[in-house]
């Protein structure tokens, strides 16, 4: 069964702090795809990045890089020299694919405080 | 190029009534999705519609929730007979294609309050 842990309820930094947001998923399939979403204050959903299984390339985005290992089964997410505004709650989601599945499944969030 | 759409943004209703929110995909997609966020949690699916077809609804409680995507309009999550355990966050999202592949696009959310 699909399912994804985010372990991290709760992480306060400091601004200019580096932070990393921990997800693990589990899945039968071998063909899926993994998310990241940002949820400011304002509460709408922000698309970050998607990652599919057979890509494990890691990928940076400005300040934002992703950290994709198979073997672990994890895809963690890192923001370097944190700002204020990247304050919200992130989450971590997976679909499979080929079954017939096609919910995406969330993580419980991380909500990450960034203190000026 | 418009997001997608979700409106009412905010949505009060009392014990007992309908509660109807509504859904504009992205242009040019044509897959439909709602989720549920109960305060301080993650989002739960609950249906997965296509034009005029509903693909999975295992997410969707038994009783009282329906959804619909029409050929014309909006897709339509209601809720009958509402109770406080309804109060959440709705979201909605599309796609251009079946939601395992491709990226859902999320709109702004309704939050329903049910007093």
């Amino acid at each position: 069964a699909q399912k994804v842990t985010q372990a991290q309820t709760e992480i306060s930094v400091v601004e200019k702090e580096d932070v990393t947001l921990d997800c693990v998923y589990e899945t039968r399939d071998t063909t899926y795809y993994l998310f990241w979403y940002k949820q400011p204050p304002s509460g709408e959903l922000v698309f970050l990045i998607r990652r599919n299984s057979f890509d494990e390339q890691n990928e940076i985005s400005g300040r934002y890089s992703w950290n994709f290992q198979k073997s672990t089964s994890s895809f963690n997410f890192t923001i370097t020299a944190s700002q204020v505004v990247d304050s919200a709650v992130y989450f971590c989601a997976l679909s499979e694919a080929g079954t017939g599945g096609f919910k995406t499944i969330f993580g419980a969030g991380t909500r990450l405080f960034v203190k000026a | 190029n418009a997001g997608v759409m979700q409106n009412p943004r905010h949505l009060v209703r009392r014990r007992g009534q309908e509660a109807r929110l509504r859904c504009s995909p992205m242009k040019g997609h044509s897959h439909v999705y709602w989720y549920r966020q109960l305060p301080e949690e993650g989002l739960k699916f609950m249906v997965y519609l296509q034009k005029e077809n509903i693909i999975d609804e295992s997410g969707m409680p038994k009783e009282r929730f329906s959804a619909e995507f029409p050929k014309e309009g909006p897709s339509i999550l209601r809720i009958q007979q509402v109770v406080r355990g309804d109060s959440a966050a709705y979201f909605c999202a599309s796609s251009p294609g079946q939601g395992g592949q491709e990226t859902q696009y999320f709109g702004p959310g309704t939050r329903l309050l049910v007093l």
